[in-house]
């Protein structure tokens, strides 16, 4: 399997609703990244996840809560969004943290908060 | 803090021709520099990476070089065609002190091959 599985691929969600992003990989990867991308930008760095412990949060606000459960699966918890929090929420893995190892992205969740 | 800069926002080349992605970076010199490629609606698909002790790189249709001096990378699509059209990422790894690495995106350029 060299696939990053996410899901849902679309999402509508309330300024009020609690809803959560799932990704999933089972190429053995021991990092594990949250991106968020808005239209005609590159992708932003959120949160990265070593050996299932966070290693770095890029100043997110405390509305986004990521957790990594096992060296599988990565979750990005969402409670109280705004509507500029809508964009393209985009999980990758790779073997190691950093830049030596290619990255392997999931398609994304389409989010729009409304 | 670290620049990247991605020669422009969209280019427009005739299929059978080369197309060249430029990539430059300002303050320090990263050990590893990545090239992506990214469909509308899709996650980015890794092509190469290339360290900073490596001129070139090939991969069939693919040429990435790599110029510490110049701090510049450049990508190459030789005989292009129309399904290379997408836009087309570098990206640069940088290390944090006690929180490993990172890979920090330049903003992209569209290419676009005409038939």
């Amino acid at each position: 399997d060299t696939e990053v599985t996410q899901t849902p691929k679309h999402l509508v969600m309330g300024m009020t609703n609690k809803k959560s992003l799932k990704c999933e990989q089972h190429m053995g990867h021991r990092a594990m990244y949250w991106y968020k991308q808005k239209a005609k930008k590159p992708p932003e760095l959120m949160f990265v996840y070593s050996y299932e412990k966070l290693s770095i949060n890029e100043s997110v606000p405390s509305r986004f809560s990521p957790e990594c459960p096992n060296s599988s699966l990565l979750n990005l918890h969402l409670h109280a969004l705004q509507p500029e929090d809508s964009a393209l929420y985009l999980c990758a893995s790779s073997q190691g943290q950093g830049a030596y190892y290619g990255y392997t992205f999931g398609s994304g969740t389409r989010l729009t908060v409304v | 803090s670290q620049k990247i800069e991605q020669n422009s926002e969209a280019l427009n080349i005739q299929e059978g021709k080369t197309a060249t992605l430029t990539c430059n970076y300002t303050n320090y010199s990263p050990a590893y520099l990545q090239w992506y490629r990214q469909d509308p609606g899709r996650g980015p698909v890794f092509l190469l990476l290339i360290r900073e002790n490596e001129k070139e790189k090939r991969k069939e249709r693919l040429k990435v070089t790599f110029d510490t001096t110049l701090k510049q990378s450049l990508f190459h699509i030789t005989a292009s065609q129309p399904a290379d059209s997408a836009t087309y990422l570098c990206a640069l790894g940088r290390m944090i002190y006690n929180q490993g690495g990172k890979l920090i995106f330049g903003q992209g350029t569209e290419l676009s091959v005409k038939p």
